[in-house]
């Protein structure tokens, strides 16, 4: 069975452009949230959309924002971009409720000139 | 605010040694416990899990316990091998919230020949 799929795996980009990064989750699984992970820390929660809405946002400014399709596929787009946003940003799916697994995919790695 | 420490690393440790790497958690209600590895270049995968106190999660040698009375879930394993060394996350999540995982800063292990 399929993982947890991100694209694209790698990408550049200059401050002040804007990106979108995408996630298909596991077949089934409704619920997806997204971290994002710097450089030598852990993932720090970002989102949660599950069934098309969000349920969950964390401490990051509006400049993120993301967005959940009918086959619950996933896009994360960040405008005016920072040097700070550089990092891994990492999809994760699973069943609802807290305590279930998630199962990450293996990310994208953002990188800001 | 919920948190999770881990013990500063890199560990070092040669082959079949043994190996704990510690993780406490402050949290405001009874949260679930995760150990997440991530090898390089790649995203988290589930290492074991543990819902309730006293709980012990296991999977491929490696063990964690949940003591509410140490709000601790240190992870152990017997014996080292060389394919363990990666980057080791204690995490925490609520059942009756979404799906938001909190993280630690993570644990490097290197395992020497």
């Amino acid at each position: 069975d399929a993982g947890v799929t991100q694209s694209p795996t790698h990408l550049i980009k200059t401050r002040g452009q804007h990106v979108t990064l995408r996630c298909s989750p596991i077949s089934g699984h409704k619920s997806v949230s997204w971290y994002q992970q710097v450089l030598g820390q852990g993932p720090q929660f970002i989102f949660q959309y599950y069934e098309k809405e969000e349920r969950g946002r964390g401490n990051f400014p509006d400049r993120f924002s993301a967005r959940q399709f009918p086959n619950y596929s996933s896009e994360l787009n960040v405008n005016a971009l920072l040097l700070g946003d550089s990092a891994l940003y990492l999809c994760a799916s699973s069943w609802p409720g807290g305590n279930q697994p998630q199962h990450f995919g293996d990310g994208t790695r953002l990188s800001i000139l | 605010g919920d948190s999770v420490t881990q013990m500063e690393g890199p560990v070092t440790l040669s082959e079949e040694a043994f190996l704990t790497i510690n993780c406490t958690y402050t949290a405001t209600g009874y949260p679930s416990l995760f150990w997440y590895v991530q090898y390089p270049g790649e995203g988290l995968q589930l290492l074991l899990k543990a819902t309730k106190a006293d709980d012990k999660g296991s999977n491929k040698g490696f063990e964690a316990t949940y003591r509410k009375e140490t709000t601790s879930f240190h992870l152990e394993k017997g014996s080292v091998q060389v394919s363990d060394s990666a980057v080791y996350f204690c995490a925490l999540a609520f059942s009756g919230g979404y799906n938001k995982l909190i993280f630690g800063a993570g644990t490097r292990l290197a395992v020497h020949p």
